[in-house]
């Protein structure tokens, strides 16, 4: 089945810098690319995914990449605010969505 | 749009007996439903994968015979933890999508087994 990995685990910036997340995933057949913001207790809440035909896209500040190649997609925020403080899911999908671990994210002001 | 409510948000029972789950698409029919597990600081774990009117489909590991899922309806699905036991307490989150692509997920619930 397919195996999502997540790292960092736990990642802290600088309020105004740059914060980027990286995913491989095992299943070359893998699709659709997904990211879940989670804020303490909260559900998960789709902030961008981006399907195998796509290489990279972005919505204002965040912006998402996939290299079909090595299998791998990273989730890039700019302009860092403390806000987006939470932690951030990647999955991968081709029926069934699979997780990675979860990055906490920390942006201090 | 793309509403999913899920109650109750919070239970706490007792060692021994059943909970039951309620995921509710409020505004579209969702062909598919899921329920996730997530432990605290950890990802979410598919427990298993339902169509309405059809049996639920688990993952590997899950008892079918301790979660029951009920998909009665494009709009409903519910969760039944029977006998519930303190190492059920977790935090159960169900999502609804239309497809196979994107899932909207339930607030949660969080059980407490006594």
């Amino acid at each position: 089945g397919e195996n999502v990995e997540q790292h960092p685990s736990t990642l802290s910036v600088q309020e105004g810098d740059s914060a980027v997340i990286k995913c491989t995933y095992s299943d070359s057949a893998s699709n659709y690319f997904p990211w879940y913001k989670q804020e303490l207790g909260k559900r998960p809440q789709l902030i961008i995914d981006i399907r195998s035909n796509v290489g990279e896209k972005k919505d204002q500040r965040i912006a998402v990449t996939l290299n079909k190649t090595a299998k791998h997609f990273s989730l890039h925020i700019t302009e860092t605010q403390p806000e987006d403080s939470a932690v951030y899911f990647c999955a991968a999908s081709i029926e069934d969505m699979r997780f990675g671990a979860g990055t906490r994210l920390t942006v201090k002001p | 749009g793309a509403v999913v409510s899920q109650h109750p948000s919070r239970v706490i029972c007792k060692s021994g007996t059943s909970v039951k789950i309620e995921c509710r698409s409020l505004d579209f029919q969702a062909t598919t439903m899921f329920w996730y597990r997530q432990f605290p600081k950890q990802s979410l774990m598919l427990m298993a994968t339902s169509n309405e009117g059809s049996k639920a489909t688990y993952e590997q590991g899950v008892e079918k015979d301790k979660f029951l899922i009920n998909h009665a309806s494009l709009t409903l699905s519910t969760l039944t933890v029977t006998s519930a036991h303190p190492e059920d307490s977790s935090f159960y989150i169900c999502s609804a999508s239309v497809g196979q692509e994107t899932q909207y997920f339930g607030p949660g619930t969080r059980l407490l087994v006594l």
